[in-house]
């Protein structure tokens, strides 16, 4: 079964700073995809960022970077310039490509960014 | 059009009660899952349904758990006696089909609270 986690319940980051969240998985599969979710306190989980296994270029969505690095089966986010809307609850999630999944998402346990004006 | 709505927004019941929580998806949304996000066990994936059909209940917590969706659209969680253990926030997402590129849209959740 796959897993994912998320070694850092908190983080706190200057405004206009960048920070990176780690996550990492486990997984016998050889193509999945990769995802970074942003819940604020509205409770809606929110896409920032997805990746697709077989794709080596991290992906990238303006302030929103990855560092995918299968190997060793890791995906962090990087959130440059940040803004006090960053401020939420973000979950790295897995999704299964296998011909029999649901394509229902498996989450980490979340880290909790704080922004410091 | 609009986005995925769930209904109530928050719900206080007392132990042993049963209740439904609903799930209107996106309109053409052929996917649809439904979600626990609780304190003690983070996000967790209860049941996923296809059209009208679920092919897998496994993820149920337990038999007091059960859902429907018809006419391929909106989705009920039934959970009967509740427990304490039940209090979480349940999620629904849906999306124009199950896995693939196709992204998941989540609602805004129910908030369930057990006492």
């Amino acid at each position: 079964a796959q897993t994912v986690t998320q070694s850092q319940p908190e983080m706190s980051v200057q405004e206009a700073e960048t920070v990176t969240l780690s996550c990492t998985y486990d997984t016998s599969e050889s193509d999945y995809y990769l995802f970074w979710y942003k819940q604020p306190p509205s409770r809606q989980m929110i896409l920032v960022i997805r990746q697709e296994a077989y794709k080596q270029q991290n992906a990238t969505e303006n302030r929103f970077s990855v560092n995918f690095q299968k190997a060793a089966k890791s995906f962090s986010l990087k959130i440059s310039d940040s803004q006090l809307g960053d401020a939420a609850m973000y979950f790295c999630a897995y999704r299964s490509k296998s011909r029999g999944s649901q394509g229902n998402l498996i989450f980490g346990k979340g880290t909790k960014l704080s922004v410091k004006p | 059009g609009a986005g995925v709505s769930q209904s109530p927004s928050n719900k206080v019941t007392e132990k042993g009660k049963d209740v439904e929580l609903r799930c209107d998806p996106i309109s053409g949304h052929t996917a649809l899952y439904w979600y626990r996000q609780s304190l003690g066990q983070g996000l967790e994936f209860l049941i996923y349904f296809q059209g009208n059909s679920a092919p897998d209940k496994s993820g149920l917590p337990s038999d007091r758990f059960s859902a429907e969706r018809t006419g391929g659209s909106v989705s009920t969680l039934t959970i009967q006696r509740t427990q304490q253990e039940d209090s979480a926030v349940y999620l629904c997402a849906s999306s124009l089909a199950a896995g693939g590129p196709n992204e998941q849209f989540f609602g805004p959740g129910t908030r369930l609270t057990v006492l």
